[in-house]
């Protein structure tokens, strides 16, 4: 089945450490996301991509870097400069360009959970 | 610029009884409208959504939506809300070349 897979579920990082998120998508979708999630609060785009080698900054990008060498692949990496790491992290797709494009919506995985130790 | 807003924080109800969760939003066109179902730990999952044709939409898990366009609504409904459908449900607004925009999230609890 198609889908996207965040791994890992779980992660803890010391003060002053970098981490990397993995996000992979089998849909073959153009675009990926990145959103944080802090309780009780929305969704906020950190950064996201419509293209392979391609990404732009969302509304809160600062302490956080992203790559897109691969159409499937858009890891997230949340440096020691992000203040406030701990929160819920979404990655999502979505088939991007065209007409009709937004119709078909997002498709999340299913989240990691970092939390600063 | 678009904006979704759902006025309600945090909604119970009592499991058998109807359900509306409300979403309004802002957009000059015909936007793309969703709703999103979150349960705790969980990614988000489509529930329905629309865009064109009929203003009353079905989704999955026994959800529908109704689009109204004078007053720029997108309210969820279920006849009768089961335990399970306690979570967060988000909607959104999309438009083509632009991200999605999220609204802040209701969250669902259900009384046995």
């Amino acid at each position: 089945d198609g889908g996207i897979t965040q791994s890992p579920k779980y992660l803890f990082r010391k003060e002053g450490q970098n981490v990397t998120l993995s996000c992979e998508q089998n849909l073959n979708h153009d675009a990926m996301y990145w959103y944080r999630q802090d309780p009780g609060q929305g969704l906020r785009l950190i950064y996201y991509s419509q293209i392979v080698n391609d990404f732009q900054k969302g509304d809160i990008a600062e302490g956080y870097s992203v790559s897109r060498e691969k159409k499937e692949s858009f890891p997230l990496t949340v440096t020691s400069a992000q203040k406030n790491p701990t929160a819920f992290y979404l990655c999502a797709s979505s088939i991007g360009g065209g007409q009709l494009s937004p119709a078909y919506g997002y498709t999340f995985g299913s989240g990691t959970r970092l939390t600063v130790v | 610029a678009q904006s979704v807003t759902q006025p309600d924080i945090h909604i119970t109800v009592s499991e058998g009884a109807s359900l509306e969760l409300r979403c309004n939003y802002s957009y000059g066109a015909t936007p793309y409208l969703f709703w999103y179902v979150q349960s705790p730990g969980q990614g988000l999952q489509l529930l329905l959504k629309y865009f064109s044709g009929d203003t009353l939409v079905q989704g999955i898990k026994g959800f529908e939506a109704e689009f109204k366009r004078s007053q720029s609504s997108f309210n969820l409904r279920k006849p009768s809300v089961h335990w399970s459908d306690a979570a967060e449900y988000f909607c959104a607004v999309g438009a083509r070349g632009q991200n999605f925009v999220f609204g802040p999230g209701t969250r669902l609890s259900v009384l046995p």
